[in-house]
């Protein structure tokens, strides 16, 4: 069974810092390409960023970038997000996709996990 | 960046009855368009990539349809596990994908 498992959010105060982690288990973690998707309580979906099978290429939203880090560990089937300088705006549910195709609209979700950027 | 635009916001469809649901691009996206369905609390499934190809395990009452800039998701009769938020997403012109604001399908 395929499974993407997401933790580390919580609460934060504007201007912190999170580290988003997402396990996966039941397909071969190192060939799919993974991304960041969030959605704000109420909204709609965003996407965040994108990282190809092997690392080597990476892609960000304007709204994050510069901010926010995504990277992967396929020796640890893991994939990070690394969100600095956040900002209210950053509240949302956040979950991590995983998709064969680099670019190509993910087929398997995690649950997500919630960020909340308040002071 | 490509503008996805959705169509009704709400729709109220009994149980048995087929419901359309319209989401445009503001300009060629070719057939590189999914659709997802989300439930409340749920993570987002894909239901149709290549704008008409359905994912493994969705039912064939779902078929989408469309190029260019004009698609449309049909559920041919609604069952009770179908009333969600349905959204659209490009991923012809990437980075970014963008996705539309979704469609509320309710019961009437």
């Amino acid at each position: 069974e395929v499974q993407l498992v997401e933790s580390g959010g919580g609460l934060v105060k504007p201007g912190g810092s999170l580290r988003l982690s997402c396990a996966a288990s039941g397909f071969t973690f190192s060939s799919y390409s993974m991304n960041w998707v969030r959605q704000a309580p109420g909204k709609g979906l965003e996407w965040v960023s994108s990282i190809s099978s092997s690392s080597g290429s990476i892609y960000y939203a304007d709204s994050v970038k510069g901010r926010f880090t995504i990277s992967r560990d396929n020796a640890k089937n893991s994939l990070y997000l690394q969100m600095n300088s956040l900002r209210a705006e950053d509240t949302a549910v956040y979950y991590c996709a995983g998709g064969y195709s680099y670019g190509s609209p993910p087929d398997y979700w995690g649950q997500g996990a919630l960020v909340t950027v308040s002071s | 960046e490509i503008v996805m635009t959705q169509s009704p916001a709400t729709l109220s469809v009994s149980p048995g009855e087929r419901a359309t649901l319209s989401c445009r691009a503001s300009q060629s996206v070719s057939i590189n368009l999914a659709w997802y369905q989300q439930k409340p609390g749920q993570a987002p499934r894909l239901l149709i990539y290549g704008a008409s190809t359905r994912a493994t395990g969705i039912p064939a009452r779902f078929s989408g349809r469309g190029s260019g800039t004009e698609f449309t998701l049909t559920i041919s009769s609604l069952q009770s596990e179908d009333f969600a938020v349905y959204y659209c997403q490009q991923y012809n012109n990437w980075p970014p994908w963008t996705f539309g604001q979704g469609t509320k399908v309710d019961i009437k």
